[in-house]
């Protein structure tokens, strides 16, 4: 079965850019989404399609995806940011996959 | 506004039964793709289930021939049936709207519910 894969704690200073990554085989072949989920808290979808915000998601989340690897990028990283993020790939045989999860502490 | 809000979660022995419900509100449950996701305590996040708009459905392999859902269009309402329940079911199950295109292959959940927990224990 298709697996994605994340590290499972990024770190940032406030102000700073968290990175976080999803791996799997040909990751780029597909599209990619993120979901935001905060302790006791639904999970949010803040990209979809790769690239794309959802209404009401600040601009300063972005997302890329490209050869095995799609990345979720924070710029200017605030403390409310702190959150678990989960991937979110479909595959044909195994329908909707998501990464381990990421946990992003804000320092 | 759409919403979805579930409820039916509780304790039950193993190899018991529970049915979860998936209320919705602010679009139709008939057309839509309708989704049960599910996490463990501690843990990440698990596709359990889909029922498209067309009536077919489709399980994850951890609970097929176990679990079944369906829908009540005139109540708007998406149903998860559990049986045969195993420990390792014990989990936040949340209702989950899903975005399907085909012709791109996107597909991502845009509407989740707050959950219900369901434990699995003697």
């Amino acid at each position: 079965s298709y697996e994605v894969t994340q590290a499972s704690s990024v770190s940032v200073s406030a102000g700073q850019t968290a990175s976080i990554t999803c791996s799997g085989h040909r990751l780029g072949d597909k599209n990619v989404c993120w979901y935001q989920q905060k302790p006791g808290q639904s999970p949010v979808l803040v990209i979809y399609e790769d690239t794309k915000r959802p209404s009401g998601i600040p601009e300063r989340f972005s997302g890329s995806n490209s050869g095995n690897t799609a990345t979720l990028t924070i710029s200017g990283t605030q403390p409310l940011d702190e959150a678990d993020y989960y991937c979110q790939a479909w595959d044909s045989r195994t329908a909707f996959v998501f990464g381990t999860g990421t946990k992003v502490t804000v320092l | 506004e759409v919403q979805v809000v579930e409820s039916g979660g509780g304790l039950i022995q193993p190899g018991g039964s529970l049915r979860l419900s998936c209320a919705a509100s602010g679009f139709s449950v008939s057309s839509n793709y309708m989704n049960w996701v599910r996490q463990a305590p501690g843990k990440g996040l698990e596709w359990v289930s889909v029922i498209y708009a067309s009536g077919n459905t489709y399980y994850a392999d951890s609970v097929q021939g176990r679990f079944t859902v369906s829908r009540d269009n005139s109540k708007s309402t998406l149903y998860l049936q559990m049986n045969s329940l195993r420990p390792e079911d014990t989990a936040v199950y949340y209702c989950a709207r899903s975005m399907h295109d085909h012709s791109i292959g996107s597909y991502f959940f845009d509407h989740w519910g707050q959950g219900t927990l369901v434990t699995v224990s003697s």
